[in-house]
């Protein structure tokens, strides 16, 4: 069975950082394109960044995160990542790695991300 | 900002037919947007059913299914089951990002 594990969520200050990690397993992650994605509570699902597959060169980004949030990943442990800098509360949410497009159709089960003094 | 309007919410009689729609503001949805649509039960993770415009996933029902209609993408769910009561979300593709839409709660009444 398809499986995409999230990890790295918590509580973190307004300005804080955190890194979020979401591990794949029984596919060659190598080949997909990987998403993040996150909801705030309540609210609709919103896409935040992507990367390429193979060796993960190409990367964008949705523009409410653009120079704040890196994504990259690491074939070797089949897992990408989500680099949050410059924390604000309007990012608190529960983020989803997710391959978009594809026949895998794979979601995590997400980690909830929780920006507060 | 590009804007992706969904009906905010649609009620559908058991085995009855409902068609949910994906405007985008920049124009006229196309094949080349890959519209995505994804399934969200309440306090659990989504689920794509239908990618690149029509294409069903291998666990999507047949009743459900994805199309253009009208410069949107569009769903319908034919022979609605209670089991089909959830958010349904629609993805587009803008050649560097993608945008999700608003979403439809789609009740069965």
């Amino acid at each position: 069975e398809v499986q995409l594990v999230e990890s790295g969520g918590g509580l973190v200050q307004p300005g804080g950082s955190l890194r979020l990690s979401c591990t794949a397993s029984t596919f060659t992650f190598s080949n997909y394109w990987m998403h993040w994605v996150r909801q705030a509570p309540g609210k609709g699902l919103v896409w935040v960044s992507r990367i390429e597959k193979n060796h993960g060169r190409y990367t964008s980004y949705a523009d409410s995160v653009k120079g704040r949030f890196t994504i990259s990943r690491d074939n070797a442990k089949n897992t990408v990542y989500l680099e949050m800098r410059s924390l604000r509360v309007e990012d608190t949410a529960v983020y989803y790695c997710a391959t978009v497009n594809e026949p895998l159709g794979a979601w995590g089960q997400g980690t909830l991300v929780t920006v507060s003094s | 900002q590009t804007v992706v309007t969904q009906e905010p919410s649609l009620t559908v009689s058991p085995g009855g037919t409902v068609t949910l729609t994906c405007a985008s503001s920049t124009g006229a949805v196309t094949i080349d947007h890959y519209p995505n649509w994804i399934q969200q039960k309440p306090g659990q993770a989504p689920r794509t059913l239908i990618y690149s415009t029509s294409i069903q996933q291998s666990w999507t029902p047949a009743r459900f299914s994805g199309f253009l209609l009208g410069g949107k993408a569009a769903l319908t769910l034919s022979g609605v089951q209670p089991e089909d009561e959830a958010d349904y979300y629609c993805l587009l593709f803008y050649g560097d990002v993608h945008v999700f839409g608003s979403g439809t709660k789609v009740t069965v009444l």
